[in-house]
């Protein structure tokens, strides 16, 4: 199995700070990486697929970077909406496997 | 835009077989742009794929659960299902079904349901 590593785990940051969010690939996995948002009690929602594809309705201040096994997801100017768990999930290979999870908080 | 709902029960007996379906709108499940999958979380905890499913009958199934999972799709009625055998405490946990959707060639889910929790407890 493809084991995906996020860093860091917790985040605390304020409305208009820029957040990145690191995911690593135990191989490399091409640019097969999706990163979704999830908030308390909700079904995750996806926000990038192909590393940097942005989904449609998915506002521009987030972004996706990397291939291979090192990846990133930035949010430009972090909104009070924004404060959520955010996964990246590799679909690679199967089974297809998620990262621990990012909590971004508010500070 | 698809919609996806999962049902059933809300509490099931160890050793007992877990029984959840989910049912499809504003699309068909025949679609061949799509794989229909089941996708875990136990409480305050990550995310697990469980499996699976093309509308033709067509599987993949996380090697950890493989021995007692069964995903199984009724394209009459727009509906995939997932069964989970032997249940323990270890498999209380918010499931949600998905679409999967092809992107060049390789499934990921992008349209999740809301997710039911099932609880295994005597």
């Amino acid at each position: 199995d493809i084991q995906m590593t996020q860093s860091p785990s917790t985040l605390s940051a304020s409305v208009g700070d820029r957040v990145t969010i690191t995911c690593r690939a135990s191989q490399s996995i091409s640019s097969w990486l999706a990163w979704y948002q999830q908030k308390a009690g909700k079904a995750p929602k996806l926000l990038i697929y192909k590393a940097s594809s942005l989904e449609s309705g998915v506002p521009s201040r987030f972004s996706g970077s990397g291939s291979g096994t090192e990846f990133t997801l930035t949010i430009s100017s972090l909104q009070p909406d924004d404060f959520a768990t955010y996964y990246c999930q590799q679909y690679n290979s199967y089974p297809l496997t998620f990262g621990g999870g990012t909590k971004v908080e508010i500070k | 835009q698809l919609q996806l709902q999962e049902s059933g029960p809300g509490l099931v007996k160890p050793s007992e077989t877990l029984s959840l379906t989910c049912t499809v709108s504003g699309g068909s499940i025949s679609s061949s742009s799509y794989y229909w999958g089941w996708i875990r979380q136990p409480p305050g905890k990550g995310l697990e794929w469980i499996g699976s499913i093309y509308y033709s009958g067509s599987t993949y199934y996380n090697p950890s659960l493989k021995s007692r999972v069964t995903i199984s799709v009724d394209t009459s009625k727009n509906q995939f299902s997932l069964k989970l055998s032997s249940v323990t405490a270890a498999d209380t946990a918010v499931y949600y079904c998905a679409s999967l959707r092809d992107f060049d060639w390789l499934y990921s889910p992008d349209y999740w349901g809301q997710g039911t929790l099932l609880t295994v407890s005597s």
